[in-house]
């Protein structure tokens, strides 16, 4: 029973434009979110988060919306540079950031020149 | 800052063979996790360490794996005798308290 999932595989940006990546969740216990990327044969890299009490937190070039009641959270790349391409994984977890991490299957982004 | 290093990289045995997995976490790190990924699948969580005690083993397959953590540094996971379906990407991540997961790169198992 998958708990934490991101429907689309792949996704494919034109360079300079938004890229939205989707996740949903079924557990109501989660209450902290993070974006992990990762590029081939490297380990997964911590790329933004947002707690439960939050609906939007920003860094730099990504945002992260968080819609509580629809159990549902978007990651959104703006504008998208080629080296934004990797897959991008969605995890959460039920204490702030110190338990273990339930990811998703990840979604393979393509930023394209 | 060094980051988590896992050792070895690629690892390939044949089925009901030992192979024991190593990972040195972050200098002052307290939490050190196992993660696994099958076939381009999710990452799943294996277990968790709080310096050398087991907090959250919930997540290990079954009795062919035993992760240690001696000392509270560096961690081993051994997978004895090994299946075919073990075959996966094994990550270890380390944290300090209440921050984010720092993760390494990697051991690619393959069991033939």
């Amino acid at each position: 029973d998958q708990q934490v999932k991101q429907n689309s595989p792949s996704l494919s940006v034109q360079e300079g434009r938004i890229s939205i990546l989707n996740c949903d969740y079924t557990n109501s216990m989660f209450d902290y979110f993070l974006w992990y990327k990762k590029y081939p044969a490297e380990g997964p890299t911590f790329l933004i988060s947002i707690s439960s009490i939050k609906d939007k937190n920003e860094d730099g070039r990504f945002t992260v919306f968080l819609n509580k009641s629809a159990k549902h959270l978007s990651l959104h790349i703006v504008p998208s540079q080629p080296g934004d391409s990797a897959v991008y994984f969605c995890a959460a977890s039920d204490v702030f950031g110190n338990e273990k991490l339930t990811f998703g299957t990840g979604t393979r982004l393509t930023i394209i020149p | 800052e060094a980051g988590v290093t896992q050792f070895p990289s690629h690892s390939v045995i044949e089925k009901g063979q030992t192979v024991t997995l190593r990972c040195d976490p972050i200098s002052g790190h307290d939490n050190l996790y196992w993660y696994r990924r099958v076939m381009g699948k999710e990452i799943k969580f294996l277990l968790h360490f709080v310096k050398e005690s087991k907090q959250d083993e919930s997540g290990m397959p079954n009795n062919r794996f035993l992760a240690e953590r001696t000392g509270g540094t560096y961690s081993t996971l051994k997978v004895q005798p090994a299946e075919l379906e073990d075959s996966g990407v094994y990550f270890c991540a380390s944290s300090r308290s209440y921050n984010e997961q720092f993760f390494g790169p990697g051991t690619r198992l393959t069991v033939l």
